[in-house]
């Protein structure tokens, strides 16, 4: 079946850091990939995602590369804010277009406090 | 403003109570989702529907129902016999064709069994 793994967390950066949140998956055909951040006491937003091998996502400054040939979709920024602080998930999506219907594979979250 | 509103945040519950969440949304979404979120686990999924009328199960659907009787609406009953209910529960919706699979969420509900 399908599966994502993320990097075991807590993650804690001082503001301006680098950040990885590293993610890897296991799935049959060409999944969609995603990545939602959950802020404190919220449900889960859309931060970004890829349908196809070697897309690039980004937004507010965050991106990720789909790598099919490393099964991976790692979440970078290059200077992490403490607005940034929230808990990541890392997600797949069986089929890449098409008629999807949101059961996506979620991995088990990391945890990034961003201290001034 | 088109979202999904849940309710309500907080719910306390006695063992042996049934519970139904609230979940409705007005982006005229076509399917519908609950997920239940537990520390360190990720989310789980409970149920979900593609049109009114028709439900499936998803990988964690013992011990709890749903219903779609309006495609605004997709309430969630978690009954006596969910072993282990205290969790934090999610609903969320998509459309049905042409997607890529992203997923809009409500605020979440946060069940507790005393």
């Amino acid at each position: 079946g399908n599966s994502v793994t993320q990097m075991e967390g807590p993650v804690t950066l001082s503001e301006e850091a680098f950040l990885t949140i590293n993610c890897t998956y296991t799935a049959t055909g060409y999944p969609s990939l995603f990545w939602y951040v959950q802020y404190p006491g919220e449900g889960l937003q859309l931060l970004l995602k890829a349908t196809k091998a070697d897309d690039k996502g980004s937004n507010k400054g965050f991106e990720a590369t789909y790598r099919k040939e490393t099964t991976s979709f790692h979440l970078e920024k290059g200077s992490v804010q403490v607005s940034d602080s929230a808990v990541y998930f890392c997600a797949l999506s069986p089929n890449a277009g098409g008629t999807s219907y949101g059961k996506l594979t979620f991995g088990q979250g990391t945890i990034l406090t961003v201290h001034p | 403003d088109g979202g999904i509103t849940q309710s309500p945040k907080y719910l306390f519950r006695k063992e042996g109570q049934n519970v139904t969440l609230s979940c409705e949304q007005n982006l005229n979404h076509d399917a519908m989702y609950w997920y239940r979120q537990d520390p360190g686990q990720g989310l789980r999924l409970i149920y979900y529907s593609q049109i009114v009328n028709d439900f499936q199960k998803g990988d964690i659907a013992e011990g709890y129902s749903v219903s779609r009787e309006k495609k605004e609406s997709f309430p969630l009953t978690v009954t006596s016999a969910q072993k282990n209910p205290t969790a934090f529960y999610l609903c969320a919706s998509s459309r049905r064709t042409g997607n890529t699979g992203e997923l809009f969420f409500g605020e979440g509900s946060r069940l507790t069994v005393l």
